[in-house]
């Protein structure tokens, strides 16, 4: 079965500091990896996937996250943080074959503080 | 830009009534699911379909929930009877490359239910 473990529900950074959001992946068969940002009261909107092409993905807002197999991780990262990005983010997986059943973590709610 | 509509916004129910939620997805999306997401935890699916077929809901309470989508459109999902435990955010998505994996899901404002 497949799942994601995301450390630290919440997360602090200061305005232009580093935003470093991390995410682990267990799965049988080589994963399809998701970030997903969710803004209060609003649904989740995709900010960038891996899907078995180049290991380092580049997203939406500056934000990348680099696929480590060996580690298997999946970590978010976004050189300098701007108020705007604090939201509430989710990793996901899903595995090939099949119909795409998504499998959301819990969730790391990023507060950018001024 | 195309989007996926839900309604109502937000609702407030008495334990024991029913109450429904109604997703329209994006057009020619063949794949549409229903999550609950409780208020600090991460989305959880309730019922995937595949065009007019459920294909997942192996963790949908099936004693009082169910859900239709019976042209491969539209999709409703019932609660009857509600119970406190049911008051979160249901959230409904959709994908064109729900057989491939690799789709991202495109997630409507989602519907806030709240139970007394």
């Amino acid at each position: 079965a497949q799942s994601v473990t995301q450390l630290g529900s919440h997360v602090s950074v200061s305005e232009g500091a580093l935003v470093l959001l991390r995410c682990n992946y267990s799965s049988s068969v080589p994963p399809y990896l998701f970030w997903y940002v969710q803004y209060p009261n609003q649904g989740l909107q995709l900010l960038l996937k891996y899907t078995s092409a180049a290991t380092l993905v580049k997203g939406i807002n500056g934000f990348e996250a680099e696929f480590k197999k060996s580690e298997t991780s999946f970590h978010l990262t976004k050189p300098s943080a701007h108020m705007s990005d604090a939201a509430e983010y989710f990793c996901a997986v899903s595995e090939a074959g099949g119909y795409q059943k998504v499998t959301f973590g819990t969730g790391t709610k990023l507060q950018v503080i001024p | 830009e195309a989007e996926v509509a839900q309604s109502p916004r937000y609702k407030i129910t008495e334990k024991s009534q029913a109450v429904a939620f109604w997703c329209d997805p994006i057009s020619g999306h063949a794949t549409l699911y229903w999550y609950r997401q409780i208020l600090g935890q991460g989305p959880e699916l309730l019922v995937q379909f595949q065009d007019e077929s459920v294909v997942d809901d192996s963790q949908l309470p099936k004693d009082r929930f169910s859900a239709e989508r019976l042209k491969g459109v539209d999709s409703t999902l019932k609660i009857q009877p509600a119970e406190l435990g049911d008051s979160a955010m249901y959230l409904c998505a959709s994908s064109s490359l729900g057989q491939t994996g690799t789709g991202e899901l495109f997630f409507g404002e989602g519907s806030r239910l709240t139970v007394l």
